[in-house]
């Protein structure tokens, strides 16, 4: 039973346009999302997250977009850049409580940007 | 050296044999976790220990030993491993407390191959 789904394994786009990275989950009691970065031979590094008390968190290039209603989350690159070119994962925790990092992570989605 | 350093990068070994891996953070944190990345499968909690007591066990089988001696340091002990534990393990540390609790900082993984 996977509690978060990245549907989409790969996406493709051309240098200078937007990157859309879609998540979805399952469980209702997340509170706390994260989307990490992975470059090949390198670990997962933070990008940017977002509480369910807010809809939106922006830093810089990036923007993490929350539906609760629709359990769905995603992360808008914008402009993409050719080092944007990584695999990108979404996570989500309850936050409450001792969950500290217990994240569940979905398979993650390789971008790949274009110059 | 500063992050989360895992050694080694890459092991090879048989079934029979006793092999660990060692991760090691240079961020003051005071929680560590292994997570294991299988082929085409979300990264996986294994363990955490938070102030070097194990708070977390994921299900994971006995031929996985986990040791933290200290808040910096955190081993994994393999033995009569199975060809099926080939994978990547990410060791990866936080804060105990607060936003800082939730955001991992993953070091760049030991590449595992059992044969």
């Amino acid at each position: 039973d996977q509690q978060v789904k990245q549907n989409s394994p790969s996406l493709s786009v051309q240098e200078g346009r937007i990157s859309i990275l879609n998540c979805d989950y399952t469980n209702s009691m997340f509170d706390y999302f994260l989307w990490y970065k992975k470059y090949p031979a390198e670990g997962p590094t933070f990008l940017i997250s977002i509480s369910s008390i807010k809809d939106k968190n922006e830093d810089g290039r990036f923007t993490v977009f929350l539906n609760k209603s629709a359990k769905h989350l995603s992360l808008h690159i914008v402009p993409s850049q050719p080092g944007d070119s990584a695999v990108y994962f979404c996570a989500a925790i309850f936050a409450g409580g001792t969950s500290y990092g217990k994240l569940t992570f979905g398979q993650g989605t390789i971008l790949t940007v274009h110059p | 050296e500063t992050g989360v350093t895992q050694t080694p990068r890459h092991l090879v070994m048989g079934m029979t044999n006793k092999k660990s891996l060692k991760c090691e953070q240079h961020l003051g944190h005071n929680a560590m976790y292994w997570y294991k990345q299988s082929a085409k499968k979300p990264l996986e909690l294994m363990f955490v220990y938070s102030l070097e007591e194990r708070v977390e066990n994921n299900s994971v089988p006995s031929r996985f030993s986990p040791e933290c001696p200290n808040s910096s340091h955190l081993f994994l002990h393999l033995h009569t491993l199975q060809p099926e534990d080939s994978a990547l393990y990410l060791c990866a540390s936080s804060q105990v407390l607060g936003v800082g609790a939730n955001v991992l900082t993953f070091g760049a993984g030991s590449r595992l191959t059992v044969l």
